[in-house]
């Protein structure tokens, strides 16, 4: 069974910290994803990436970048946190090209700005 | 521009009471549909792909089915284990690997 592990579960930060979600796939699954889920909202892609070092922006990626040096592992970082950031934090993976496929989940970090 | 929508947005059964779930989409040129089983605190977990309308597949008591405009997922006498978030999602042509999600339809069976 694939596998996505995110770092932590739960996480409270202070406005204006830097802040890092990391996520490890063990599957050798090519693409990557960072979605923010919210009451009513549903889940809103941050950003995902198709390859190592590769990115690209999803709908809301203000106030966020990511990092993938290694396949199996793709980053996400608040630069600066701002409470309105205090969200479930979601990390996905897929096989990859030329497959419409199911994306595997994490377990969500959930984030708490103050 | 890509968009999903889920209705209703709760659903309260009796065990056993069977229904539907609703997913309406707009996409330009589907490439796949997905249901996903979402429970409290935990991530998303896949159930469905369906690529073309017509297609049905089915698991236990769901059954997910589509057409050009919407896809329901069906649930045949519920138990209470089926408490869960239901999400439905799309994937297009356009839009490379991302996936729109639907905010989702929450489901309470109750015994």
């Amino acid at each position: 069974d694939v596998k996505v592990t995110q770092s932590s579960r739960y996480l409270v930060k202070r406005t204006g910290e830097k802040v890092f979600l990391e996520c490890v796939q063990d599957m050798d699954h090519e693409n990557m994803f960072w979605y923010r889920q919210d009451p009513g909202l549903g889940l809103r892609l941050i950003y995902f990436s198709y390859d190592v070092k590769m990115k690209e922006k999803g709908d809301i990626p203000e106030g966020y970048s990511v990092s993938r040096e290694k396949k199996e592992r793709f980053s996400l970082i608040l630069e600066s946190a701002s409470t309105n950031q205090t969200s479930m934090y979601l990390c996905a993976s897929s096989r990859g090209a030329g497959f419409q496929d199911e994306q595997f989940f994490g377990p969500g970090t959930r984030l708490t700005v103050l | 521009e890509d968009q999903v929508t889920q209705s209703p947005e709760a659903l309260r059964l009796q065990e056993g009471e069977s229904s539907s779930l609703n997913c309406s989409y707009t996409v330009s040129g589907l490439r796949g549909l997905f249901w996903y089983r979402q429970d409290p605190g935990k991530g998303p977990e896949f159930l469905f792909t369906l690529y073309s309308a017509g297609e049905e597949k089915e698991k236990e008591r769901l059954k997910a089915t589509l057409t050009k405009k919407e896809s329901f997922l069906h649930i045949t006498a519920p138990k209470p284990e089926d408490s869960a978030t239901y999400l439905c999602a799309v994937q297009g042509n356009t839009g490379g690997f991302k996936t729109i999600f639907g905010a989702g339809t929450r489901l309470f069976v109750k015994a």
